[in-house]
């Protein structure tokens, strides 16, 4: 049962547009989202985080948008840079309810074009 | 400030033979979290652990799986009996407190 779903496995865009990531999740106990970027052989790296309530969070080029009644969320980045190739990760964690551990997508590969 | 480490990287055994992951987490942090990752999948959670206690387990398997985090020393995550589908990615995650979770660069399992 997959609780966070990335739909998308791939996406290509070019440098200088803006790249939107999305992200839908199933179980409405989740409180807190996060994005996470990966590089090949290293660990995720955390970029950005939403708490459910609020609808927006952005931090320079990132921005996090959630729709609760929608249970989605999505990252835009813009503008893109070709460093912003990675696999990004959609997670979901319900601390508020003593649960701490994430629960991850399957990842969206992005690809910005020089 | 080192971040998370883990050792091997890379881990190669044969069916039926031991493996034991290491994770030591951000000085300061008191929360780890195992996570395995099968290729082309996403990360799924294993176990959490503070000092000395197991949390939540109830991404782990029942058996040949166990996970520790003693007072002194790295957190270590077992795996006896090796078999192919154990091949994976495994990442520690560390935390100060129940939230903000930092990867280390993962240990690749290859069972042959």
């Amino acid at each position: 049962d997959q609780q966070v779903k990335q739909n998308s496995p791939s996406l290509s865009v070019q440098e200088g547009r803006i790249s939107i990531l999305n992200c839908d999740y199933t179980n409405s106990m989740f409180d807190y989202f996060l994005w996470y970027k990966k590089y090949p052989a290293e660990g995720p790296t955390f970029l950005i985080s939403i708490s459910s309530i609020k609808d927006k969070n952005e931090d320079g080029r990132f921005t996090v948008f959630l729709n609760k009644s929608a249970k989605h969320l999505s990252l835009h980045i813009v503008p893109s840079q070709p460093g912003d190739s990675a696999v990004y990760f959609c997670a979901a964690s319900a601390p508020t309810s003593g649960t701490y551990k994430y629960i991850f997508g399957t990842g969206t590969r992005l690809k910005v074009l020089a | 400030n080192a971040g998370v480490m883990q050792n091997p990287r890379h881990l190669v055994r044969r069916r039926g033979q031991e493996a034991r992951l290491r994770c030591s987490p951000m000085k300061g942090h008191s929360h780890v979290y195992w996570y395995r990752q099968l290729p082309e999948e996403g990360l799924k959670f294993m176990v959490y652990l503070q000092k000395e206690n197991i949390i939540d387990e109830s991404g782990m398997p029942k058996e040949r799986f166990s996970a520790e985090f003693p007072k002194e020393g790295p957190s270590i995550l077992r795996i006896q009996q090796v078999v192919r589908g154990d091949s994976a990615a495994y990442f520690c995650a560390s935390s100060p407190n129940k939230d903000s979770q930092y990867f280390g660069p993962g240990t690749r399992l290859t069972v042959t």
